[in-house]
């Protein structure tokens, strides 16, 4: 199947600083790629849909100057965490869909955990 | 927001018995796809329902799908302990892939 992955795996920063997530398609093109956070023991929230060439749909409530998108090429999706604060800390996961197959089923990054101290 | 709701939040049985877990969601939908997730890790594409499917199956796993209910539930036959993962149903609402979670089932699966 289609392979997702996430880089880095998992970053502990200091408050204040900004922290910078890849999620990389690594053997099919995709336009569309999807943000993700999870706390503990809980369940994943769509944060954004990250588009190719264009700017990225957050959800509501999440503050589009604090996660930055970019979507610059069809195999590359970055998530800047600005400024990231330890409310922050949690687990990002992207997830992409195969134009050439069913846009239905998605391909899921291994995750990067974030721990702002 | 989450779509829908699981139960229960958990479950813990023995090798060789069968798991249930249900998902309800509140609004209409396109498809409905279970997610297995091990822990700390990433989501492993399960199996996807469409809304005018009542019900798949995919090797040990049955998943049936009730419109009129917005409720679906999976079946996992003759567990293993390496089914030993947390659980979670996703809907979408158009085929373009945008999904909402469930709050999940974590299962634990003793030899």
């Amino acid at each position: 199947g289609a392979v997702v992955s996430q880089h880095p795996s998992w970053v502990i920063c200091k408050s204040g600083t900004s922290v910078k997530i890849e999620c990389r398609s690594l053997d099919f093109q995709a336009t569309t790629m999807f943000w993700y956070r999870q706390f503990p023991k809980q369940s994943l929230m769509l944060m954004a849909t990250s588009n190719e060439g264009s700017k990225a749909t957050y959800e509501q409530g999440v503050e589009k100057d604090k996660f930055l998108i970019n979507h610059a090429s069809l195999t590359l999706s970055t998530l800047t965490v600005t400024s990231a604060h330890p409310e922050d800390s949690s687990f990002y996961i992207c997830s992409a869909a195969d134009p050439s197959g069913r846009m239905e089923t998605q391909y899921f990054g291994p995750g990067t955990r974030l721990l702002v101290l | 927001s989450q779509q829908g709701e699981e139960d229960p939040q958990a479950l813990s049985i023995q090798e060789g018995e069968n798991a249930t877990m249900n998902c309800s969601y509140k609004t209409s939908i396109n498809n409905l796809q279970w997610y297995r997730q091990n822990s700390g890790r990433g989501l492993v594409h399960l199996i996807l329902i469409r809304s005018n499917e009542r019900e798949k199956h995919s090797g040990r796993l049955r998943v049936t799908l009730d419109t009129s209910k917005k409720s679906s539930s999976l079946l996992i036959t003759a567990s293993r302990a390496a089914d030993t993962a947390s659980y979670f149903c996703a809907t979408a609402t158009d085929s373009w892939g945008k999904l909402q979670f469930g709050a999940g089932t974590q299962v634990v699966v003793t030899p």
